[in-house]
Parts: structure tokens; sequence; C-alpha cells
């Protein structure tokens, strides 16, 4: 079967930075999203990877392994209004997104 | 905004009700979904529609009924539902034509309650 894992939730400090890992076993692989959905809205695009390094933009950045079936998201400078929940999702062999249950991120002052 | 519009934004049900989910993409994408998003579980992909074709049909229950009448306009007809289906249903559209990238524009969602 295919499956994405990814942590409940994680909480962290405002101005700190917070790693949010995503793992995948998947039939095949097209690319792996990050998206970001505050509490009672639509979910956002952060970022694609689908070559392995990471891509940075501004405070976010997203890292790819494909040998190892791994990304991570990473924060930095937190801020309040990153509180959210983070969206892993890979596109299969048939091109069809494949979506984690979505990290909770508590952002404490 | 995103682009994609959802109405209504909350909808309270009966379980003998008729009711109609209603989504609307602005983008000019050629496929549009309907998911549905249960707390703390993954989206759940129920249908694709692809140049107004349906694609994908994830075994959703027959009270669960679809309807693409063009490639912006995308509906869900709701019937006879269960406590069960009370979840947030968000429709998201993409071009296909680019395979290598099928980013998904979300609407803001439809938090339905079956009571």
């Amino acid at each position: 079967g295919q499956n994405i894992d990814q942590p409940t939730e994680m909480t962290a400090t405002e101005g700190a930075i917070v790693q949010i890992n995503c793992t995948y076993q998947t039939s095949g692989f097209n690319g792996l999203f990050w998206y970001q959905q505050h509490a009672g809205e639509a979910p956002t695009f952060l970022s694609y990877n689908v070559l392995d390094g990471l891509e940075e933009k501004g405070r976010f950045s997203s890292f790819l392994s494909r040998s190892k079936g791994y990304s991570y998201l990473l924060l930095k400078e937190l801020q309040m209004k990153d509180s959210a929940s983070y969206l892993c999702a890979v596109l299969d062999s048939n091109y069809q997104l494949i979506w984690g249950a979505g990290t909770k991120l508590i952002i404490k002052p | 905004e995103t682009g994609v519009t959802q109405t209504p934004r909350h909808l309270v049900m009966g379980m003998t009700n008729k009711k109609s989910l209603k989504c609307e993409q602005h983008l000019g994408h050629n496929a549009m979904y309907w998911y549905k998003q249960s707390a703390k579980k993954p989206l759940e992909l129920m249908f694709v529609y692809n140049f107004k074709e349906q694609t994908e049909n994830n075994s959703v229950p027959s009270r669960f009924s679809p309807e693409c009448p063009n490639s912006s306009h995308l509906f869900l007809h709701l019937h006879t539902l269960q406590p069960e289906d009370s979840a947030l249903y968000l429709c998201a559209s993409s071009s296909t034509g680019t395979e290598r990238y099928n980013e998904q524009f979300f609407g803001p969602g439809t938090r339905l309650t079956v009571l």
C-alpha cells in the first residue's frame, strides 16, 4: 500500500527553527509537495521537490532524499502566523497525489 | 483569494435532507477534485474530473453524487447522509497539461455537519 508518515503535532517557540519530517512509501514518485493549512482555511502551496537536495524559499526550505523516501520542511525565524497544519503529499506513478495526515504546528511566544 | 470558491462555507443537514455543494474555479484549469478532510486523517480524494469527464471515483458511497457541467464548475449533491459524513469538503483544481507538476489550488471548503 501507499503511505505517508508525518508527526501529528509539534510545538516550537517564536523566533526559533523547526523541522517537520515526512517519510513516504509510494508506487512510483513524481515529486513531493508541502502545503500549509490554517485552521478553517484552504491548503496553500509551499514547495515542490522532485530532485534530491534543498530548495530554499525565504524562511521556508524543503529537502528531499528519494533514496531514503524522506523529506523535511524547515521553518526559520518562526512567527505566530506560522501556527498551522503542514501537509506532505507525494505524486505517485499515476500522477495522483497521496496525502499525509498533516502536522499541526503550535508556536508559543 | 485562491481563485477557487466554494459555497456554502458551512452546512448543517439532517440525514433525510438533500443539499448540494458548489465549487467554481477562475484559474482556467482543466481538472477539478473533491476531497473529504476529517480530523487527523489524510485528505481523502473522492472524485476527479478532467475536461468535464469523471476520471476517478474512489469507492465513494452513492449518497454522494458529483456533477461537472463545465471545466469551471463542480457540484457535489448530497442525499441521505450519515453522521460519519460530517467533515470538511474541499474542492481543488489544477492544470494537467504538464504532468510533471500537478499543483492543486484549493477552495476554502464547506464544513458539513450531519445530524
